[in-house]
């Protein structure tokens, strides 16, 4: 069974800090790994898709790098704003769907 | 705009009642797949659509059902076999199976609570 893991479960981040969080999943059989953010009353929008290990994707201050060897991925948020504020889900492919970590709770304190 | 919607936003369920979420596409996407979420949990898949005609049960699929009978839609029926329905369910759809690069696009949700 495919078992993804994101630490914290939640996080607290003064307006203007940076911060990063973590997905950890089985590094065998990997196939791809998504990061998805998901704001409070509106539905998960897409932020990566990530397949080559060693992979960095950038979007604006939010940054993913990809270790698929030590089954890992890091997401980065550099200068937090309000509009940060979210949860953001993990996902790693699996035999052609997706399997989600619980996500991380982020929220930017003015 | 290309979407997915998801109906109703909030539905509620009496007991032995079976009720029927509705989710529909526009995006030509082959793929879709219907999730659930409960508190403190990530999402778990309970079914999924590689192409019309044709579906897979996911992990947690005891207590539902589907179909697939045009592309565009992928209703999900929560039936009174499911004992705890509670919960918030979501539905996604890709453009294929294949292509494991391409992102899931999600609709914004059914609320269902048991009266």
């Amino acid at each position: 069974i495919l078992n993804v893991e994101q630490s914290p479960q939640s996080l607290h981040v003064q307006e203007g800090d940076s911060t990063n969080f973590t997905c950890s999943f089985p590094s065998s059989n990997f196939y791809a790994l998504h990061w998805y953010r998901w704001e409070t009353a509106k539905s998960p929008e897409a932020l990566f898709v990530m397949t080559l290990n060693g992979d960095e994707k950038k979007k604006g201050r939010i940054s993913a790098t990809l270790n698929t060897k030590e089954g890992y991925s890091y997401l980065y948020i550099k200068g937090s704003q309000p509009e940060d504020s979210a949860t953001y889900l993990c996902a790693v492919e699996g035999a052609q769907k997706l399997v989600f970590g619980q996500g991380t709770r982020l929220t930017i304190n003015p | 705009d290309g979407g997915i919607t998801q109906s109703p936003k909030y539905l509620f369920r009496k007991e032995g009642q079976n009720v029927t979420l509705s989710c529909e596409q526009n995006l030509n996407h082959d793929a879709m797949y219907w999730y659930r979420q409960d508190p403190g949990q990530g999402l778990r898949l309970i079914y999924y659509s590689q192409i019309v005609n044709d579906f897979q049960k996911g992990d947690i699929a005891e207590g539902y059902s589907v179909s697939r009978e045009k592309k565009e839609s992928f209703p999900l029926t929560v039936t009174s076999a499911q004992k705890n329905p509670t919960a918030f369910y979501l539905c996604a759809s890709r453009l294929s199976r294949a292509i494991y690069n391409q992102p899931q696009h999600f609709g914004d949700g059914t609320r269902l609570s048991i009266l």
